[in-house]
């Protein structure tokens, strides 16, 4: 069975510090990774996506992939309260499949 | 990013009604869209997915004669929860998916309460 994994946490981290959220997944075949946010009681909103092995780098926000390592990150520079969510990692498999992981609770201390 | 709206954004029904939520994207065409449900704090269950001018195709363990999908165009699927019963209450959200990009984006959600 296809799967992607996380960290259900919670992770907590101080305001300003970096926070790491980390994500496996199982299917080899996998092409596009994506990075969801997700606040109590709202929907996810898509935040990052990256397809190529490497450092993908949007504001404070910079995607790792290792694709021999299946590996998917997320990193958070100068975390902010207002960035205490749920993130949710998420792999395409063939089509328009997307496999989402459970999400990792983040809380950034003030 | 691409807008999927969702309505409403909440409804209270009782045990025994059906209730219709609607999807829309507002600036893209979608030929595929997903219906998920999420209990509270618990992860995204994909329920099924819309495909515009044919059946959708349902998860295991979701029933397709309680839960009806029509993707009737590539603007709008829609999703009719058939005689609601209160274990049926949950947070649905819809998405559309861009075919050029895989990117996936929700709608705001539904909030469903069966009385």
């Amino acid at each position: 069975q296809k799967e992607v994994e996380q960290n259900s946490g919670p992770l907590s981290v101080p305001e300003g510090a970096i926070a790491s959220l980390n994500c496996t997944y199982s299917d080899r075949g996998s092409q596009s990774f994506f990075w969801y946010r997700q606040y109590s009681g709202k929907s996810p909103e898509l935040i990052m996506f990256i397809y190529s092995n490497g450092d993908k780098e949007d504001g404070r926000f910079t995607a790792q992939l290792n694709k021999a390592s299946q590996y998917v990150s997320l990193l958070i520079r100068d975390s902010q309260p207002s960035d205490s969510a749920t993130y949710l990692c998420a792999a395409t498999t063939g089509g328009f499949k997307t496999i989402f992981g459970a999400g990792t609770r983040l809380f950034v201390k003030a | 990013g691409a807008v999927v709206s969702q309505h409403p954004s909440r409804v209270i029904c009782k045990s025994g009604t059906s209730v219709k939520i609607e999807c829309r994207s507002l600036d893209f065409q979608a030929t595929t869209m997903f219906w998920y449900r999420q209990f509270p704090k618990q992860s995204l269950m994909l329920m099924a997915t819309s495909n515009e001018g044919s059946k959708a195709t349902y998860e295991q363990g979701v029933e397709k004669d309680k839960f009806l999908i029509n993707h009737a165009s590539l603007t709008l699927s829609t999703l009719t929860v058939t005689s609601a019963h209160p274990e049926d209450s949950s947070f649905y959200i819809c998405s559309a998916i861009l075919s050029s990009s895989y990117e996936q984006y929700f709608g705001p959600g539904t909030r469903l309460t069966v009385t």
